[in-house]
């Protein structure tokens, strides 16, 4: 089955800096590539997802990228701000289920 | 529009006892998905329920079952109890048709003593 995992566990940053997250995934049939972010004592949330046919997809300051040969995708936050500080979660589509797989998450904090 | 509903937010449970878990997904949206995120575990998928019925489950034993009722809201059931069952647990509700654009219910916690 789908395996999913994210490097790093924890990431520290001065705020106005950027952060990147990586995840590989192992599934070739896997198409679609959402991140989560979740607060302290609250639900996760996405903030962007981007599908096998995409290379590349940006909101404001966050972006995804996705390398579907290397099987690996990223997440790129610029200008980070203490609000940024959560942990975030990269998940994969089990092949061709429905179910997502997640990643062990990053755990970022932004210093000001 | 009203979203993912969980409840109850917390449940005290000994071990050896049976635990019931209960979500409402956002209205017209037929899937439910539930998690377990146990502490520095991630998210773990556990099963996936849509149109009534149980799509696929995770590598969980078979204490860990669950339905979906004609409304579409459905039941997480735990039996027999182990420390190690203390988690948080999610649900999710992808917009019907589509298994992306997932939203997360605040959760259940349920601690076993």
């Amino acid at each position: 089955g789908e395996n999913v995992e994210q490097h790093p566990s924890t990431l520290s940053v001065q705020e106005g800096d950027s952060a990147v997250i990586k995840c590989t995934y192992s599934d070739s049939a896997s198409n679609y590539f959402p991140w989560y972010k979740q607060e302290l004592g609250k639900r996760p949330q996405l903030i962007i997802d981007i599908r096998s046919n995409v290379g590349e997809k940006k909101d404001q300051r966050i972006a995804v990228t996705l390398n579907k040969t290397a099987k690996h995708f990223s997440l790129h936050i610029t200008e980070t701000q203490p609000e940024d500080s959560a942990v975030y979660f990269c998940a994969a589509t089990s092949g061709s289920q429905g179910n997502l797989i997640f990643g062990k998450g990053t755990k970022l904090s932004v210093k000001p | 529009e009203a979203g993912v509903t969980q409840s109850p937010t917390h449940l005290i449970k000994t071990r050896g006892q049976q635990a019931t878990l209960r979500c409402s997904p956002i209205s017209g949206h037929t899937s439910v998905y539930w998690y377990q995120q146990a502490l520095g575990l991630g998210l773990q998928f556990l099963l996936w329920y849509d149109e009534g019925e149980e799509r696929n489950r995770g590598n969980f034993p078979p204490r860990f079952s669950g339905r979906q009722f004609p409304n579409y809201s459905s039941e997480l059931n735990v039996n027999a109890l182990e420390l190690e069952d203390s988690a948080l647990y999610l649900c999710a509700s992808p917009p019907p048709g589509r298994y992306y654009g997932y939203t997360f219910g605040s959760g259940t916690r349920l601690t076993v003593v």
